[in-house]
């Protein structure tokens, strides 16, 4: 069973930098890896998947990127908005088993 | 647009059983596979289980399975799962979640969950 091992756990920032998001698998993915934002009291929300397509309404300023053992998240001119718990996610071929990361607290 | 609404959570004992329900709607809920993922309070995402778009297919956690059935009614656009023999560590919000696409690796929708407490 493929394991995600998410870094770093918190990270804080201010509005206007960047910042980068790793998510470690055990083995290679591909670039097959979603990424998810949660916010307290709230479901996850898609912002990632296949590696690098952006979800719907996800702007130009999150960038995936990545293949094989290591995937990041990049989020450019970080905005109030983008604060939450980001989690990484990952289904194995078969059986189908759809494993999340332990997840890295952004903090604005 | 996209809706999907949880109910049946609650405050259960033990040994006891629920059925959770997740109603959907603003889509064609027949030709999406569905699950139901998990999450403690103040910790990270559990998948739980997966069935197929026409419910021929089911797959489950290692974590719940034998204990937990996924299922679904498409004439009603609604989908569950039944929980049996509870224990504490089924304590958590359920959520159920579309899948992105037929047979796709990812969920694109999320409903707000409905919480489980285990507790005597």
């Amino acid at each position: 069973e493929i394991v995600l091992t998410q870094s770093p756990v918190t990270l804080s920032s201010s509005p206007g930098d960047t910042v980068t998001l790793s998510c470690r698998a055990s083995q290679s993915i591909s670039h097959y890896l979603a990424w998810y934002q949660q916010k307290p009291g709230q479901p996850p929300r898609l912002v990632m998947y296949d590696g690098s397509q952006r979800a719907t309404g996800i702007p130009a300023r999150f960038t995936g990127s990545g293949s094989g053992t290591d995937l990041f998240l990049t989020i450019n001119s970080l905005e109030p908005d983008d604060f939450g718990v980001y989690y990484c996610q990952h289904r194995g071929s078969w059986p189908p088993r759809y494993t999340f990361g332990q997840g890295t607290n952004l903090q604005i | 647009q996209v809706h999907l609404v949880e109910s049946g959570g609650g405050v259960v004992q033990p040994g006891t059983s629920l059925r959770l329900s997740c109603m959907a709607s603003g889509f064609d809920f027949k030709t999406y596979g569905m699950s139901w993922v998990r999450q403690v309070p103040g910790k990270g995402l559990e998948w739980v289980a997966v069935i197929w778009f026409d419910g021929n297919q089911k797959y489950y956690a290692d974590s719940v399975k034998g204990r937990f059935t996924i299922s679904r009614d498409n004439s009603k656009d609604t989908l569950y799962l039944e929980v049996n023999s509870v224990s504490a560590d089924d304590t958590a919000v359920y959520f159920c979640a579309r899948e992105k696409e037929a047979g796709g690796n990812y969920f694109d929708f999320w409903g707000q969950g409905t919480p489980v407490t285990v507790s005597s």
